[in-house]
């Protein structure tokens, strides 16, 4: 397993265009998570899934935000109509959850980084 | 809301020396977890060590170890013998142990150097 794979690692976009990034997370783990990271800040949680079910958005998720997890595998995380706020690094994670037992290891991405002109 | 609070922005050490990260937290909640996380240039955040807050005894993980103390809610990082390698962004983050919630609170960061 090479861990979590995020793509792409860059994007440049024009404002109100829309795109979207993809996580693959680890293959046996169950949860994953999206997190954004404005510099010189830490990460902010944004939503996850366990397996395909939404279980927690933030309320930095706007109306403009929409992740998938369509078959429990890997992730979509789409922005429409970008703005120049939405610059920052987009993180993803995975972790395993059995039994209900809280977990408490997550494996990071690489990230994307958005830019928005 | 959790929150949490890293007081400084940038630590500098001298190679092999000890230096201490400061992590300071605030919760209604009783259980939760506490991390670390170091963030290299390449991006990725790897995690460095981890407590339960039920457990009294601090986690220690080869060079790295914490001093937690409940009561004042604080949560530092010692870093023993620093390495170079060891140059990097620290996070502090919260998990709440309740049920439903699972994402992390982070901190706003500590630049560590290593001077060489």
């Amino acid at each position: 397993d090479t861990g979590v794979s995020q793509d792409p690692r860059h994007k440049i976009t024009k404002r109100g265009q829309n795109v979207t990034f993809r996580c693959d997370p680890i293959s046996e783990h169950n949860r994953l998570y999206w997190y954004r990271q404005t510099l010189g800040q830490g990460p902010e949680f944004l939503t996850y899934f366990q397996n395909e079910a939404q279980l927690e958005k933030s309320r930095l998720l706007s109306d403009r935000f929409s992740a998938e997890r369509p078959k429990g595998s890997f992730s979509t995380l789409e922005i429409q109509r970008t703005e120049q706020g939405d610059s920052a690094m987009y993180l993803c994670a995975s972790s395993l959850v059995r039994n209900s037992q809280i977990n408490y290891g997550y494996t990071f991405g690489s990230g994307t980084r958005l830019t928005v002109v | 809301a959790q929150t949490v609070t890293q007081s400084q922005p940038e630590m500098s050490v001298q190679e092999a020396e000890t230096v201490t990260l400061s992590c300071t937290y605030d919760t209604s909640e009783s259980d939760y977890y506490l991390f670390w996380y170091k963030q290299p240039p390449s991006r990725q955040m790897i995690l460095v060590i981890r407590q339960e807050a039920y457990k009294q005894q601090n986690a220690t993980e080869n060079r790295f170890s914490v001093n937690f103390q409940k009561a004042a809610k604080s949560f530092s990082l010692k870093i023993s013998d620093s390495q170079l390698g060891d140059a990097a962004m620290y996070f502090c983050a919260y998990r709440s142990a309740g049920g439903g919630a699972d994402g992390l609170t982070f901190g706003k960061g500590t630049h560590l150097i290593i001077q060489p």
